[in-house]
């Protein structure tokens, strides 16, 4: 099955620093969306993307809707150790006969050192 | 709102052996689906419904049968447990199958071990 190209694999970065992961694609997706997974949970969801160039924020978290519709990216600002966790981005085509259908990413696993 | 709810959380089985991983949400969502998590892989789609009375294989369904006789509950069955077939399983639903604006929301996961 069609996998997304996610980028960067794993960061580790210093606490208060800034971090971006992207997502691409060579379908068209009509949503982009992006979850965190902490270790022995399931992923929740931090952001819903809906439209072409669509910027949303939730708290320290920013992400954009392509304009291509084939990519996305996922910013953190400031981050703090609780940011830990493994990111992952989804996209989502609708099929006439089988509905939503999602594809995901690889993950981002990201270190935040105090 | 409890949400996705999914049980158990750990399993061990032996090769062989058949078992049901049980998936329950209460919001009413029309569309659920059940994932395998293995590491490298991502998250795969191994059974998906669209409503009740209605399911759909997805990428790798070689091994897992489903059922969806309610809206809320979607069970998925391992026939004959296979080692290949240790993993992390999450069971997902969105609100609607079709709509744009319908993210899947997930359970905390059913880890399984086969040896």
């Amino acid at each position: 099955g069609q996998q997304l190209n996610q980028s960067p694999q794993s960061m580790f970065i210093q606490e208060g620093e800034d971090v971006s992961m992207n997502c691409t694609s060579s379908s068209i997706f009509n949503t982009w969306l992006w979850y965190k997974q902490d270790p022995g949970e399931g992923p929740v969801l931090l952001i819903a993307l809906y439209k072409a160039g669509e910027l949303t924020s939730n708290g320290r978290l920013t992400a954009q809707f392509g304009i291509t519709r084939k990519d996305s990216f996922l910013n953190i600002s400031a981050s703090i150790p609780s940011d830990v966790g493994i990111y992952f981005c989804a996209g989502r085509r609708i099929f006439s006969n089988t509905g939503n259908q999602f594809y995901f990413g690889t993950g981002t696993s990201l270190t935040v050192i105090p | 709102n409890a949400g996705v709810t999914q049980t158990p959380k750990f399993q061990v089985l032996k090769t062989g052996q058949s078992m049901t991983l049980q998936c329950a949400q209460d919001m009413n969502h029309e569309y659920m689906s059940w994932y395998r998590q293995d590491p490298g892989m991502g998250l795969r789609l191994i059974h998906y419904s669209v409503g009740a009375g209605i399911t759909d294989q997805g990428e790798v369904p070689n091994g897992y049968n489903v059922s969806r006789s309610t809206t809320e509950d979607f069970p998925l069955r391992l026939l004959s447990a296979a080692p290949s077939q240790t993993s992390v399983y999450f069971c997902a639903s969105s609100y609607r199958a079709r709509s744009y604006n319908s993210p899947l929301h997930f359970g905390n996961g059913t880890r399984l071990t086969v040896t």
